[in-house]
């Protein structure tokens, strides 16, 4: 069965400090997705990281694929309120086909 | 309007009534999904469709049927709701990668 690990679940920081977010899943695949959802909203894209070694940058968010470690990450850099959200990873086994999800990282920015 | 959209929005029935999910997209892209999104779960996939005519199940596909007689659209419908059907529930699309998703229906089954 396929496991994508995202943690932490729950992620409250402060104003202008940095963290990262992880997410691990269980099968070979070279393709990942990031999304971000606010409250009663739909899924935003944030990142499409389609081979190893693959690094996309937005604003304060970056995010990075090692295929070989089977491992994603976003990094957060200087936090702010907007930041506030859940954010989803999704490992696709079958080009854009067959998502597997996260059960996501639900971030708290505090003032 | 361009893009996806769901109808409708939000949806209260009752168990063992029958309710279709609507979801409309004008990409004309061959791929679309159903996810239903609950605390803990994350999105889990319930069927997906590569064209029309064309549907296969995802990870939870038990107590829904779908079809898709139009690239343009994919609605899912619960033959008998169940309580544990209670969710929010995406439609998406991709045209090759990246999915896009519409604004959800939250269902609510009594």
């Amino acid at each position: 069965e396929l496991k994508v690990e995202q943690n932490p679940l729950f992620l409250s920081m402060q104003e202008g400090k940095n963290y990262t977010i992880y997410c691990n899943y269980s099968t070979t695949s070279d393709r990942l997705y990031w999304y971000r959802q606010d409250p009663g909203k739909s899924l935003e894209s944030l990142f499409v990281l389609l081979s190893n070694g693959a690094v996309k940058q937005e604003g304060r968010l970056m995010a990075s694929l090692d295929t070989k470690a089977r491992l994603s990450t976003l990094h957060i850099t200087a936090a702010v309120h907007d930041l506030s959200a859940t954010y989803f990873c999704a490992v696709d086994i079958r080009a854009g086909n067959q998502f597997y999800f996260g059960t996501g990282t639900s971030l708290t920015v505090i003032p | 309007d361009a893009g996806i959209t769901q109808s409708p929005r939000y949806k209260i029935t009752e168990t063992g009534r029958q309710v279709t999910l609507m979801c409309h997209q004008t990409w004309s892209h061959s791929y679309m999904f159903w996810y239903r999104q609950d605390l803990g779960h994350g999105l889990r996939l319930i069927y997906y469709s590569a064209a029309a005519d064309i549907t296969d199940k995802g990870e939870v596909p038990d107590g829904y049927v779908v079809s898709r007689s139009k690239t343009e659209n994919f609605p899912l419908t619960l033959e008998s709701a169940t309580r544990s059907q209670t969710s929010v529930y995406f439609c998406a699309s991709t045209p090759g990668y990246e999915q896009y998703f519409g604004p959800g229906t939250r269902l609510t089954v009594t």
